[in-house]
């Protein structure tokens, strides 16, 4: 079975632009997490997928992220425009169940660097 | 807010020392506690989990006892290898879904 996978490992970037993440959680698995360490900082949550409908976004930093899971399936995080004190690494994670029944089972992360 | 403590890093240890991380908590109501790892070039893994106090988590030679009456989750291991040297995270779950990290424990394992 797959697991997390997670598009692009890295990207390089300049103030301003704008990127596109994407995440493509383990096949049925209805829960879909996005989040981030920024450099020295503790993981923190951004937000919650179940299905495509936002369960919990209270960790999204600004309006310039937008996440979305049309259909359900994968999920794209952008950022736009993109500052420098976005950069980190951002990492999905999927589950089965709810967080508190079921393991959250993480993707690899995109490094994701602003200059 | 819930909270994740654990000991900063780096950690270097010879190959078969034992090995303590420490890991104390703050939440409401009854987490669940982890601890993931991360390899080199890798993504994050779960490496132990513990659900209710007095549970003990064990995973590779890993373990860690879910200690309600000190918040604590320590992480311990009795002989360290080479290949245990990653990041180890220490996480809870509360009511919320969210997982809750700590900042991360860098291990250094030496030949």
């Amino acid at each position: 079975e797959a697991g997390v996978t997670q598009f692009p490992s890295h990207s390089v970037i300049e103030k301003g632009q704008t990127v596109t993440l994407r995440c493509d959680p383990i096949s049925g698995h209805d829960n879909l997490y996005w989040y981030r360490r920024v450099m020295g900082k503790e993981i923190k949550f951004l937000l919650h997928f179940v299905k495509e409908s936002k369960q919990d976004e209270s960790g999204m930093p600004n309006n310039r992220f937008l996440a979305e899971r049309t259909g359900g399936t994968y999920s794209t995080l952008k950022v736009q425009p993109a500052e420098l004190e976005d950069s980190g690494v951002y990492f999905c994670a999927s589950s089965q169940q709810r967080a508190r029944l079921d393991t959250q089972y993480f993707g690899p992360g995109t490094r994701l660097t602003v200059l | 807010g819930d909270s994740v403590t654990q000991m900063e890093g780096p950690v270097t240890l010879s190959e078969e020392a034992f090995l303590t991380i420490n890991c104390t908590y703050t939440a409401t109501g009854y987490p669940s506690l982890f601890w993931y790892v991360q390899y080199p070039g890798e993504g994050l893994q779960l490496l132990l989990k513990a659900t209710k106090a007095d549970d003990k988590g064990s995973n590779k030679g890993f373990e860690a006892t879910y200690r309600k009456e000190t918040t604590s989750f320590h992480l311990e291991k009795g002989s360290v290898q080479v290949s245990d040297s990653a990041v180890y995270f220490c996480a809870l779950s509360g009511r919320d879904d969210k997982i809750i990290f700590g900042k991360g424990t860098r291990l250094h394992i030496l030949p």
